[in-house]
């Protein structure tokens, strides 16, 4: 099946430091990738869609300055948290959807990354 | 606005016995629905989804969702539980309209299989 991967899998910083989180398809083409944030014993909540080529849409209440997304090609969207602080510590996850199903009227599902662990001190 | 309720928290069975997770939702249309499955510290792993066609799903490690549409409902069920399916249980949403349409996701629910 398709796979997705996220580099770093955890990663601990200090705050105020910037962290930059990869998220690659690894066999497939994703013309969109979505990235969740996810608390403890919480659901995911999406902060945006990114769209290969052209600016990620966020989802209300999510700081566009300090989350960038960049969808610069159909595997690879990162998303940088700047300036982070301790609030910021979550699971992050991506997900991606097969280029194959953009522009119909059909939904192929998501394919999931592993999730990256963020720890801020 | 498309949203999935999943009312228990916690569900907890026994090994053998049969198992649902429960999960409604609302949408403006029709809706193509999801059931994800996920293991501590790591991502959703997908169980099954429903588009169209027969209204029992069958989906991966023996598990199936019925969707009921006058009920809006999309349960998700498994004859016979086995320890290894303790997890969390994620069922998602999304509106037929386009292939860019993120995921709405239920709270979780946490299926506890005790041997």
């Amino acid at each position: 099946g398709a796979v997705v991967s996220q580099h770093p899998s955890w990663v601990i910083c200090k705050s105020g430091t910037s962290v930059k989180i990869e998220c690659r398809s690894l066999d497939f083409q994703a013309t969109t990738m979505f990235w969740y944030r996810q608390f403890p014993k919480q659901s995911l909540m999406l902060m945006a869609t990114s769209n290969e080529g052209s600016k990620a849409t966020y989802e209300q209440g999510v700081e566009k300055d300090k989350f960038l997304i960049n969808h610069a090609s159909l595997t690879l969207s990162t998303l940088t948290v700047t300036s982070a602080h301790p609030e910021d510590s979550s699971f992050y996850i991506c997900s991606a959807r097969d280029r194959a199903w953009a522009g119909t009227s059909g939904q192929g599902e998501q394919f999931f990354g592993p999730g990256t662990r963020l720890t801020v001190l | 606005a498309q949203s999935v309720a999943q009312p228990e928290d916690q569900v907890n069975v026994a090994e053998g016995n049969p198992l649902t997770v429960k999960c409604t939702y609302s949408v403006s249309g029709n809706p193509y629905l999801f059931w994800y499955v996920q293991y501590p510290n790591r991502g959703l792993q997908f169980l099954l989804k429903y588009i169209t066609g027969d209204n029992l799903v069958k989906g991966s490690y023996g598990f199936e969702a019925e969707f009921n549409k006058s009920q809006t409902s999309f349960h998700l069920k498994k004859p016979s539980a086995l320890v290894s399916d303790s997890a969390l249980y994620f069922c998602a949403v999304t509106q037929r309209h386009s292939g860019n349409t993120p995921l709405v996701f239920g709270k979780g629910t946490r299926l506890s299989v005790i041997a």
